[in-house]
């Protein structure tokens, strides 16, 4: 079955720029469902951070958009997450996903990767 | 933004009581509405998509009502493997947004 995993850093420095890549296997990321980004962290609960589709369209969440990339990797069957700027607010779980569209929803999810951003 | 809240915050049941979940939106979302379960150090699982919808594979216990603002999910006998955190979630519009959680404990 498709499953999906988050990798990166556990610690990122304030200021700086975090960088994930979700791996899909088991199934193709180039297929219907939009690939998507929500954090979760115990002050703000979940957060949609945003989609990104295997043609390279997105949609930001407006709170992040100017802080946030994303793209996608159709030959290594990945998609990757990059936020700027980082502050302890940005501290969270963050989870990969799979969407859904008409209706939407996030039907597959990752166990997600903690990142602290901490000096 | 649409705001979710969910009540209550957490609930203290027994295995084969009745629970039940609320969630509401700030403005109207059809039946764009989705429910999801969650167990710690565990991804969040969909349970229930527009608003009554159950997503294969997710025991028939499980039901989901509501439209517009006010929803409804309804755990019909509670077993073992139930206790966890729901989750609401609007897909109406964007950006979508979840409720905070409600924390099903053992009683």
């Amino acid at each position: 079955q498709v499953q999906l995993q988050e990798s990166g850093p556990g610690l990122v420095k304030p200021s700086e720029t975090l960088s994930l890549t979700c791996s899909v296997s088991g199934g193709s990321i180039s297929s219907s469902y939009y690939w998507s980004w929500i954090r979760q962290s115990p002050g703000k609960g979940l957060e949609w951070i945003g989609y990104i589709y295997y043609s390279g369209s997105t949609n930001y969440n407006p709170s992040l958009k100017s802080r946030v990339t994303m793209s996608v990797d159709t030959s290594k069957n990945q998609f990757s997450l990059r936020l700027i700027s980082l502050t302890a607010a940005d501290t969270a779980v963050y989870h990969c996903a799979r969407a859904q569209r008409d209706p939407w929803y996030f039907d597959l999810w990752g166990r997600g990767t903690l990142v602290t951003v901490s000096s | 933004d649409i705001q979710m809240t969910q009540s209550p915050s957490s609930v203290s049941a027994s295995v084969g009581d009745r629970v039940t979940i609320t969630c509401q939106a700030s403005q109207g979302i059809s039946s764009w509405l989705a429910w999801y379960q969650q167990k710690p150090g565990k991804a969040p699982k969909v349970l229930i998509y527009a608003a009554s919808s159950l997503q294969s594979g997710v025991p028939s216990r499980f039901r989901g009502s509501g439209s517009g603002t006010d929803f409804i999910l309804t755990i019909s006998s509670l077993q073992p493997e139930d206790f966890a955190t729901y989750y609401c979630q609007q897909a109406n519009s964007f950006p979508f947004t979840f409720g905070p959680g409600t924390k099903v404990e053992i009683k």
